[in-house]
């Protein structure tokens, strides 16, 4: 069945750097849809990629679906205390299906 | 408030009791979902219902039963549980579209169950 992988499990960040989280597919997606995740709270949908290479920017965060929709990353930029959460990616293959990704845990040092 | 409500918000149940978990929601969705969350395990379909029925069954344990009396109501019905079904059991909707694709889910706040 369809698995989708995320990395690094854990990203601890230095409050102002830069990190990027990295998420493949061991099939072709029709699209990928990226959700975060408070500590104590739930999933809350960020976005969702559907063209090949495609690239959405949300402030300072910067998501891009990879040419052979296989794999997608999440860019965030001068991290803030506010980034803290886990983020998933979610992939749909063509049987409809929407698998998650494991999360990445991201914590920052102020 | 995310749209969709989820209570109780926290349980506690024997591995004797019946419970059930309850989910609605307001956003005129067409689909409804049922997630359970363990720590350090990715989020695990169990149910899904679209237009009222159900279409998938992720070969969840039978002690574990949905219903979805309408669009906007899905619960998950409880009985015989053991420990290790101890998570937070998260709602979701969404709006399917064409050829089954469909746009953000929308999740409940969840239920934190502790089975003793």
């Amino acid at each position: 069945g369809q698995q989708v992988m995320q990395i690094p499990q854990y990203q601890h960040v230095q409050e102002g750097e830069d990190f990027t989280t990295y998420c493949n597919s061991s099939t072709t997606l029709s699209n990928i849809q990226w959700y975060k995740q408070r500590p104590g709270g739930h999933p809350v949908f960020l976005i969702q990629l559907v063209k090949s290479g495609e690239v959405k920017k949300q402030k300072r965060l910067t998501f891009q679906f990879g040419e052979a929709k296989k794999n997608s990353s999440l860019h965030i930029t001068a991290t803030q205390t506010t980034d803290v959460g886990t983020y998933f990616c979610a992939g749909r293959s063509n049987d409809y299906k929407l698998s998650f990704g494991a999360g990445t845990t991201v914590t920052v040092r102020a | 408030e995310t749209g969709v409500t989820q209570t109780p918000r926290h349980l506690v149940m024997g591995m004797t009791n019946k419970k059930s978990l309850k989910c609605e929601q307001h956003l005129g969705h067409n689909a409804m979902y049922w997630y359970k969350q363990s720590a350090k395990k990715p989020l695990e379909l169990m149910f899904v219902y679209s237009l009222e029925e159900r279409v998938e069954n992720n070969s969840v344990p039978s002690r574990f039963s949905p219903e979805c009396p309408n669009s906007s109501h899905l619960f998950l019905h409880l009985h015989t549980l053991q420990p290790e079904d101890s998570a937070l059991y998260l709602c979701a909707s969404s709006q399917d579209g064409l050829m089954g694709l469909s746009y953000g889910y929308t999740f409940g706040s969840g239920t934190r169950l502790t089975v003793v």
